[in-house]
């Protein structure tokens, strides 16, 4: 089945230690997204890849970073962990095909801890 | 800060329908109701979504006022499965989505 995937599902870095996390998807969406959901929160957008056209929300810390090589695969960076960004990360992904409005499909997240 | 305001939480019998409304007083006309759900420790769920008429689909029935100012997300038969947190969000094209509070639904045996 079509779905959106993130590897892994646990992560425990070192505080300062950089990590990455994946995000890979099998629909073709030409967008991507990264969010960030802390516990008994609700998630929160850090960045989005409108194809390769690369979105960073305007309170997003310099920290995280993205990247993108193709359409299939999506990156998230966090170069120097701190203990409060422990959280789990969520990937979605959409067909935006111009203006309309689609739904967005997400993974099962990554669920990240800092030691 | 989210557009939407919605009940932090509400319960609902098993079998009986779930109504949960959502005011977003502030809509813009290009704006679309979306509704999502989170069950516990589970990525997001899309449930539903509407511009200005009422949507139906195989999980729920999207109900929008006339004026677009609020709207009602009808699951017609709980189960307890539907035990999750209910997010009711307007965005427009490729925008990420700004999550508020949402509602905890609980489903009660």
């Amino acid at each position: 089945d079509a779905m959106v995937i993130q590897n892994p599902r646990y992560q425990v870095t070192q505080f300062g230690k950089p990590v990455t996390l994946s995000c890979s998807q099998t629909l073709n969406h030409n967008v991507m997204y990264w969010y960030q959901q802390k516990s008994s929160q609700a998630p929160k957008l850090l960045f989005h890849y409108y194809d390769k056209d690369f979105n960073n929300e305007a309170d997003t810390p310099d920290n995280f970073q993205s990247r993108r090589p193709n359409t299939s695969f999506c990156f998230l960076d966090i170069r120097s962990p701190g203990l409060g960004d422990a959280a789990m990360y969520l990937c979605a992904t959409s067909r935006v095909p111009g203006r309309m409005s689609y739904e967005q499909y997400f993974g099962p997240g990554t669920r990240l801890t800092v030691t | 800060d989210a557009k939407t305001t919605q009940p932090p939480s509400m319960d609902c019998a098993e079998g009986r329908a779930a109504n949960l409304p959502c005011n977003h007083s502030t809509i813009s006309g290009n704006e679309y109701v979306y509704w999502y759900r989170q069950i516990h420790s589970q990525g997001p769920q899309y449930i539903i979504h509407g511009l200005k008429n009422n949507e139906t689909n195989e999980m729920a029935s999207l109900i929008i006022t006339e004026d677009r100012k609020s709207s009602t997300l009808i699951l017609p038969h709980a189960t307890l499965r539907d035990t999750a947190v209910y997010y009711c969000i307007v965005r427009v094209g490729a925008d990420g989505l700004t999550f508020g509070k949402g509602t905890h639904l609980i489903i009660q045996p």
